[in-house]
C-alpha cells in the first residue's frame, strides 16, 4: 500500500534544524502528501500536509518538489521532543473516500 | 480542548474472550476511523464509520467488528482475539472526505491490548 520511501532513520543535534526527505514518485495530479508523527507509545500527531505548493505552519515546513516526486519536511529548530518516527503519507484517493497508508517512516532522534 | 478519547489504555483478555474498545470525540466530526499498529510496524487501517456508513478495508479480518452508536461514540469488538491480535488500537476522526479538499485525521492516545 504505502507509495513512499523514506530513510530509516537519522539523528539530529538540538536547536538544529531537522530535514526529513521523502520520495513519492508514483503520486498522482490530485494526492495530497501528509507528514505525521508518533512519539514513543502515543497516537500519531498530525504536522503537515499539502498538495503542490510549500506549506508552513506553527510546527513545521513542507517543501514539495515541482514535479511532485518528492518531499522535505523541515523541523526548524529540533528539541528533544520532537524525537519520534515520522510518516510520510500520501493520501490515496478511492472512489468515494480516501485512504492514508502509513510507510514504515523515519525515526528521528534529537541529541542534546 | 477538544480530543479524540479511548479507554482504556491497556486492556489485557484472554484468547478467544471477546473484547471491546471504545473511542469518544468532541470534536464533532463524521468519521470515525480504527486502525492497527503491531509492534515495531506502522499504523494499518481496520475500517472507518462514515455517520452511520461502515466501510471496511478488504483485507480485515472478520474477527473484527464496529459499533457506532452515535456521533460521538465508535467502538472496536474483538470477537475471539487470537495472540496475534496483541497490538496498539487507535481511533482517529475526521471531518470528512470532500472530492478534492483537505480533511485531516486526528488520533487518540490509543489502546493496547494483550492478549494471554
Amino acid at each position: 500500500d504505502a507509495k513512499t520511501t523514506q530513510p530509516p532513520s537519522m539523528d539530529c543535534a538540538e536547536g538544529r534544524a531537522a530535514n526529513l526527505p521523502c520520495n513519492h514518485s508514483t503520486i498522482s495530479g490530485n494526492e495530497y502528501v501528509y507528514w505525521y508523527r508518533q512519539i514513543h507509545s502515543q497516537g500519531p500527531q498530525y504536522i503537515i500536509h499539502g498538495l503542490k505548493n510549500n506549506e508552513t505552519n506553527e510546527m513545521a515546513s513542507l517543501i514539495i518538489t515541482e514535479d511532485r516526486k518528492s518531499s522535505t519536511l523541515i523541523l526548524p529548530h529540533a528539541t528533544l521532543r520532537d524525537t519520534a518516527v515520522y510518516y510520510c503519507i500520501v493520501r490515496v484517493l478511492r472512489s468515494n473516500d480516501y485512504k492514508l497508508s502509513f510507510g514504515a517512516g523515519t525515526t528521528v532522534t534529537v541529541r542534546a | 480542548d477538544a480530543m479524540v478519547i479511548q479507554n482504556p489504555r491497556y486492556q489485557v483478555t484472554q484468547f478467544g474472550k471477546p473484547v471491546t474498545l471504545s473511542c469518544s470525540q468532541t470534536l464533532n466530526h463524521n468519521v470515525m476511523y480504527w486502525y492497527q499498529q503491531k509492534s515495531s510496524q506502522a499504523p494499518k487501517l481496520l475500517f472507518h464509520y462514515y455517520d452511520k456508513d461502515f466501510n471496511n478495508e478488504a483485507d480485515t479480518p472478520d474477527n473484527f467488528q464496529s459499533r457506532r452508536p452515535n456521533t460521538s461514540f465508535c467502538f472496536l469488538d474483538i470477537r475471539s482475539p487470537g495472540l496475534g491480535d496483541a497490538a496498539m488500537y487507535l481511533c482517529a476522526t475526521s471531518r470528512g472526505f470532500v472530492q478534492g479538499a483537505r480533511d485531516t485525521q486526528y488520533f487518540g492516545p490509543g489502546t493496547r491490548l494483550t492478549v494471554l
